[in-house]
């Protein structure tokens, strides 16, 4: 099993041009998410997905889209960069266990570095 | 809705000492919550976490926390700490219909030796 994959691990981008992040997992999990690392604020949700063709908005949504047609991706649109979207982005995935025990564990992908200038 | 607080942005000891980083949730309901560990550069290590199954509860690398539910926190602790502890460490609540993390702010740990 490769986990939860992402790409590119960093990007620059200009002011107004727009890039996806991709995420993919393998371990056919039904949740995934994108965080947001900025310093000092620790990670902040911005949308996620409790299986292909549902997503939702998180904390912090806005300037981004996301869609989930496969179980496998949940990528991230930023469709007109700005600065303020310069941060760390992490991907995550898990399921859900149907016992109740909340011991689901979380997986995390290495991270994509994007600045926006 | 749940909320995490990490008390200290900043913690520094000296290699042997012991290590206590805090952490406060609140929480409706009983909460899941975790530690993670952040070095430079990298990406997030889950170092432990609690379910309601034990209030102490043991991680990797010597760690572990005591989940109180008097107190409302879920300090993490060592009892002596080692140059490679050196990273940024989050506590983190869990919260269901969705998996979704709620991260404290983080708490960067030095070790000098």
């Amino acid at each position: 099993n490769a986990g939860v994959t992402q790409t590119p691990k960093f990007q620059v981008l200009k002011t107004g041009q727009s890039m996806t992040l991709q995420c993919a997992q393998d371990m056919n999990h039904e949740y995934m998410s994108w965080y947001r690392q900025d310093p000092g604020m620790g990670l902040r949700l911005i949308h996620y997905s409790v299986g292909a063709g549902i997503t939702d908005q998180g904390e912090v949504p806005n300037g981004y889209n996301v869609s989930r047609s496969t179980t496998e991706d949940f990528p991230l649109r930023l469709l007109s960069a700005a600065p303020s979207q310069t941060s760390v982005y992490f991907c995550a995935s898990s399921y859900s266990d149907p016992t109740g025990d909340l011991g689901n564990t979380i997986y995390f992908g290495e991270g994509s570095w994007l600045t926006v200038v | 809705a749940q909320s995490v607080t990490q008390l200290d942005s900043h913690v520094s000891v000296s290699e042997g000492t012991p290590v206590l980083l805090r952490c406060n949730y609140s929480s409706s309901y009983s909460p899941s919550l975790f530690w993670y560990v952040q070095h430079p550069n990298k990406g997030l290590q889950l170092l432990l976490k609690y379910t309601s199954a034990a209030t102490l509860v043991k991680g990797i690398n010597g760690f572990e926390a005591e989940f109180k539910k008097s107190e409302t926190s879920f300090h993490l602790t060592k009892p002596s700490a080692h140059m490679s502890d050196a990273a940024e460490y989050f506590c983190v609540g869990f919260t269901g219909g969705g998996n979704k993390l709620t991260f404290g702010t983080g708490t960067q740990l030095k070790v000098e030796l």
